[in-house]
C-alpha cells in the first residue's frame, strides 16, 4: 500500500525558514516524479514544485522560486521542501504527491508573527 | 500560465442523479509527446485530494465506472452518474502539460 507521510509543519514567523519532509513507502520511490502541492485555508489547490526521478530536474512556481528548494533522497525514500524567507501568503497545508496520483494527508504551515 | 476555468462553482444534485463538470483551459493541453495531461480529483471534507481520472479519460485504480472523463484540446468534462453520498465534495481539474501546473477553481458537489 502506498503511503506518504508529511511532517515538519508548524507556526513560523515571516522571514524565517522551515523544512518539510515526506516519508514514502509501499512503492519504488526512485521510479516516480514527486511534487508538493499546497492549499491555503478554505482555498483551492496550488502546485508548488516538482522533482524528477533522480533529482536532476526541479521545477517551481514563480512565487516560490529562489525561496523554496525541493529535494529527494532515494536511499531514504524521502522528499523534502526547504522553505526560506517565508511569507504570510505561504500559509497552507502542504501535500506531497507521487506524480499526482497518491497524496499524503498534508502538513500545515502557518506563517505569522 | 494556463488558466483553468471550471464550471459550475456549485452543483446541487439528487442522489442517483447524473451531473457534468466542465473544465476549459486557456491553451491546448496537448503535450509535445502527444499526450494530454488533464486530470480530475475529488477532495472530500477534511481529506486530501484523490485522483479519479488521469490523462482525460483513464479511471484511476479503484474508481467506479460511474465516473467518466472526456474532451480534447482545451475543453474537458467529468461526468458522474448515479451519484452516491460518498461522491460529495469538491472536484478539481488539473493540467500538468505546461509548467506551472495549474488547477481549476473547484466545483462543489452538494445535495439539493
Amino acid at each position: 500500500e502506498v503511503q506518504l507521510a508529511e511532517s515538519g509543519g508548524g507556526l513560523v514567523q515571516p522571514g524565517r525558514s522551515l523544512k518539510l519532509s515526506c516519508a514514502a513507502s509501499g512503492f519504488t520511490f526512485s521510479d516516480y516524479y514527486m511534487a508538493w502541492v499546497r492549499q491555503a485555508p478554505t482555498k483551492g489547490l496550488e502546485w508548488v514544485a516538482s522533482i524528477s526521478y533522480d533529482g536532476g530536474s526541479t521545477y517551481y512556481r514563480d512565487s516560490v522560486k529562489g525561496r523554496f528548494t525541493i529535494s529527494r533522497d532515494n536511499a531514504k525514500s524521502s522528499l523534502y521542501l526547504q522553505m526560506d524567507s517565508l511569507r504570510s501568503e505561504d500559509t497552507a497545508t502542504y501535500y506531497c504527491t507521487t506524480d499526482l496520483a497518491y497524496w499524503g494527508q498534508g502538513t500545515l504551515v502557518t506563517v505569522s508573527s | 500560465d494556463v488558466l483553468m476555468t471550471q464550471t459550475p462553482v456549485s452543483l446541487p444534485v439528487s442522489l442517483g442523479g447524473q451531473v457534468s463538470i466542465s473544465c476549459r483551459s486557456s491553451q491546448s493541453l496537448v503535450h509535445s509527446d502527444g499526450n494530454t495531461y488533464l486530470h480530475w480529483y475529488l477532495q472530500k471534507p477534511g481529506q486530501s485530494p484523490q485522483l479519479l481520472i488521469y490523462r482525460v479519460s483513464n479511471r484511476f485504480s479503484g474508481v467506479p465506472d460511474r465516473f467518466s472523463g472526456s474532451g480534447s484540446g482545451t475543453d474537458f468534462t467529468l461526468k458522474i452518474s448515479r451519484v452516491e453520498p460518498e461522491d460529495l465534495g469538491v472536484y478539481y481539474c488539473l493540467q500538468s502539460t505546461h509548467f506551472p501546473w495549474t488547477f481549476g477553481g473547484g466545483t462543489k458537489l452538494e445535495l439539493k
